[in-house]
């Protein structure tokens, strides 16, 4: 069971460059999220997918864009990397069961990003 | 905005003891609530759920819900120095919303 994979898995940028995170469940799951994990603070959701075809901005979407491909991957895309974006990037999923309080996320390991 | 509140620590307890951790949240909508486990470097890992009032048990840790005081916290019994680690508080609303808190960080010493 891979779960969630995230690639890739280091990166390093120059201010301005563009690229793409990436992200695949195999769980069937009808939502994913992107997060960003700064030193000494917790999760902060950037965008997320409730299901297949839908897309919302979270507490920090400025600078990001996002692509739900399919049911499995859900990409982030940074189109001019800035420095402030330098983070750990972590990608999650979660069933998304209507009427019932169980719902769990599950995170990929995490992508490092360093913009210079 | 809807917020989760911990203490950044670090909580230090002794080799054998109880580790103590808790968090306040805003939203009385919230649904459920989680504890991760975040090792330096990794990713979050699920402890513990809870979405009912009162205690959930599951071997050394312990979960509880007080939705009136809009409290959670995580008891670990018997704390080992492998529990060294940022512990995540987390909610739920809607469903498919989560929100987290900062994060306590706890060192359990030998």
């Amino acid at each position: 069971n891979a779960g969630v994979t995230q690639t890739p898995k280091f990166q390093v940028l120059k201010t301005g460059q563009s690229m793409t995170l990436q992200c695949a469940q195999d769980m069937n799951h009808n939502s994913m999220y992107w997060y960003r994990q700064d030193p000494g603070m917790g999760l902060r959701l950037i965008y997320y997918s409730a299901s297949e075809g839908t897309t919302d901005k979270g507490e920090v979407p400025n600078g990001y864009n996002v692509s739900r491909l399919n049911k499995r991957e859900f990409s982030l895309r940074l189109e001019s990397a800035a420095p402030s974006q330098t983070s750990v990037y972590f990608c999650a999923s979660s069933p998304n069961y209507r009427g019932v309080a169980k719902n769990i996320q599950y995170f990929g390991a995490g992508t490092r990003l360093s913009v210079l | 905005q809807k917020e989760v509140e911990q203490n950044s620590g670090p909580l230090s307890v002794p080799e054998g003891a109880i580790a103590s951790l808790n968090c306040t949240y805003s939203d009385r909508g919230s649904q459920s609530f989680f504890w991760y486990r975040q090792y330096s470097g990794k990713s979050p890992e699920l402890i513990m759920s809870i979405y009912s009032n009162g205690d959930k048990e599951d071997g050394r840790f312990t979960a509880q819900l007080n939705k009136a005081s809009q409290y959670v916290s995580l008891l670990i019994r018997d704390s080992q120095p492998s529990d060294s680690a940022t512990y995540l508080c987390a909610g739920l609303y809607n469903f498919n919303k989560f929100y987290f808190g900062s994060g306590t960080k706890l060192n359990v010493k030998p």
